[in-house]
């Protein structure tokens, strides 16, 4: 029972052009999502979050963007570099029926930033 | 380092032996969490500790998996009697509190022979 679903295990872009991960989720307490990178042989590190009450956050070439009916979110990068050729995980936080915040997190998503 | 430190970086050891994982959160970082990630798949919760107290251990797969902590610093997870479904790599992340980013290591990569 998949929670956060990144549908698109792989994606290709040219440098300069945009890049958009796209990230689905099904349990509607989620309050709170987060995007992580993550490098070979690195543990994942923080990129930007958003909370259910915004419908975009911005930082730098990094936005990501809400959609609360449609329980979809999506992380866009502009212009995209090499550098930025990493997996990229999405999670959702909310409380679960236990009253524990959890953090579920999806599968990733492979982008490789082309020259 | 001011990151989240976590050692062995590789284990290598034979079914049956226990293993002992350890884990370094930032100074100050109350919350600390462990995860697993098998090849091909995704970010796996384990456990959640609040300081010393673990209020969240559902992730933990079987008796076999323990964790610790002390105070609000140094946690080591335990895996008795190592099996092969058990490689992996745990990964440890800490944060200033209960949702707020969390800060990952890079992990311990376990293989069990």
């Amino acid at each position: 029972d998949q929670q956060v679903k990144q549908n698109s295990p792989s994606l290709s872009v040219q440098e300069g052009r945009i890049s958009i991960l796209n990230c689905d989720y099904t349990n509607s307490m989620f309050d709170y999502f987060l995007w992580y990178k993550k490098y070979p042989a690195e543990g994942p590190t923080f990129l930007i979050s958003i909370s259910s009450i915004k419908d975009k956050n911005e930082d730098g070439r990094f936005t990501v963007f809400l959609n609360k009916s449609a329980k979809h979110l999506s992380l866009h990068i502009v212009p995209s570099q090499p550098g930025d050729s990493a997996v990229y995980f999405c999670a959702a936080s909310g409380f679960n029926a236990g009253n524990n915040r959890k953090l579920i997190w999806g599968l990733g998503t492979s982008l490789a930033v082309n020259p | 380092g001011a990151g989240v430190s976590q050692s062995p970086s590789n284990k290598v050891t034979e079914k049956g032996k226990d293993v002992e994982l350890r884990c370094d959160p930032i100074s100050g970082h109350t919350a600390l969490y462990w995860y697993r990630q098998r090849l091909g798949q995704g970010l796996e919760f384990l456990i959640y500790f609040q300081g010393n107290s673990a209020p969240d251990k559902s992730g933990l797969p079987s008796d076999r998996f323990s964790a610790e902590r002390t105070g609000e610093s140094v946690s080591t997870l335990t895996i008795q009697r190592t099996q092969q479904e058990d490689s992996a790599v745990y990964l440890c992340a800490s944060s200033l509190r209960d949702h707020q980013p969390q800060h990952f290591g890079d992990g311990t990569r376990l293989s069990i022979l």
